[in-house]
């Protein structure tokens, strides 16, 4: 089945770095990798997603990378700000009919001012 | 676009009575829903799939005969923990899937049974 391995599960970094979660999967057909952020006591909340069929995107200051044959996933927040402190979660899509989410075991980041 | 609703926000039960709680696509027909358990500190665990018009599938470990499903329109699912006990005390999240594969959360339920 699937699974979805997630490090590190904190981070902690000075405004303004850079910060990076990897994450490994296990499905060779997974091809929809998104990644949701979750603030304490609300929903999770989608902030990219990458397909199999490129290997970065990039939306401002964040970005996702694959490795497809190594079935490593990352995010980079660069230039962190205190908001972007919070829990994320990287997302395996199970393939088959029920595209039901694996969800890893989250990282929580936080940004210190 | 593409908002879910969840009612309860919040409910407090005591132990051995039955909670239901609705997830609604409020913008959206959404034929598979989802129901997920997040307890304190950790991440979202997949309770069970719904599908509008048939059995909703469980998840390993989840008993279907404690979380009732019934997800009997396009807009509209509902999770009912039956004989509630503390253990089972949990923030309760669903989500509806949308196309092709992205899948909008609804804002959680806080369910405590004391």
């Amino acid at each position: 089945g699937e699974n979805v391995e997630q490090h590190p599960s904190t981070l902690s970094v000075q405004e303004g770095d850079s910060a990076v979660i990897k994450c490994t999967y296990s499905d060779s057909a997974s091809n929809y990798f998104p990644w949701y952020k979750q603030e304490l006591g609300k929903r999770p909340q989608l902030i990219i997603d990458i397909r199999s069929n490129v290997g970065e995107k990039k939306d401002q200051r964040i970005a996702v990378t694959l490795n497809k044959t190594a079935k490593h996933f990352s995010l980079h927040i660069t230039e962190t700000q205190p908001e972007d402190s919070a829990v994320y979660f990287c997302v395996e899509v199970a393939q088959g009919g029920s595209e039901k989410l694996v969800f890893g075991k989250g990282t929580k980041l936080t940004v210190n001012p | 676009g593409a908002v879910v609703s969840q009612h309860p926000s919040w409910v407090i039960c005591k132990s051995g009575t039955s909670v239901k709680i609705e997830c609604r696509s409020l913008d959206f027909q959404a034929t598979t829903m989802f129901w997920y358990r997040q307890f304190p500190k950790q991440s979202l665990m997949l309770m069970a799939t719904s599908n509008e018009g048939s059995k909703a599938t469980y998840e390993q470990g989840v008993e279907k005969d404690k979380f009732l499903i019934n997800h009997a329109s396009l807009t509209l699912s509902t999770l009912t923990v039956t004989s509630a006990h503390p253990e089972d005390s949990s923030f309760y999240i669903c989500s509806a899937r949308g196309h092709p594969y992205e899948q909008y959360f609804g804002p959680g339920t806080r369910l405590t049974v004391t």
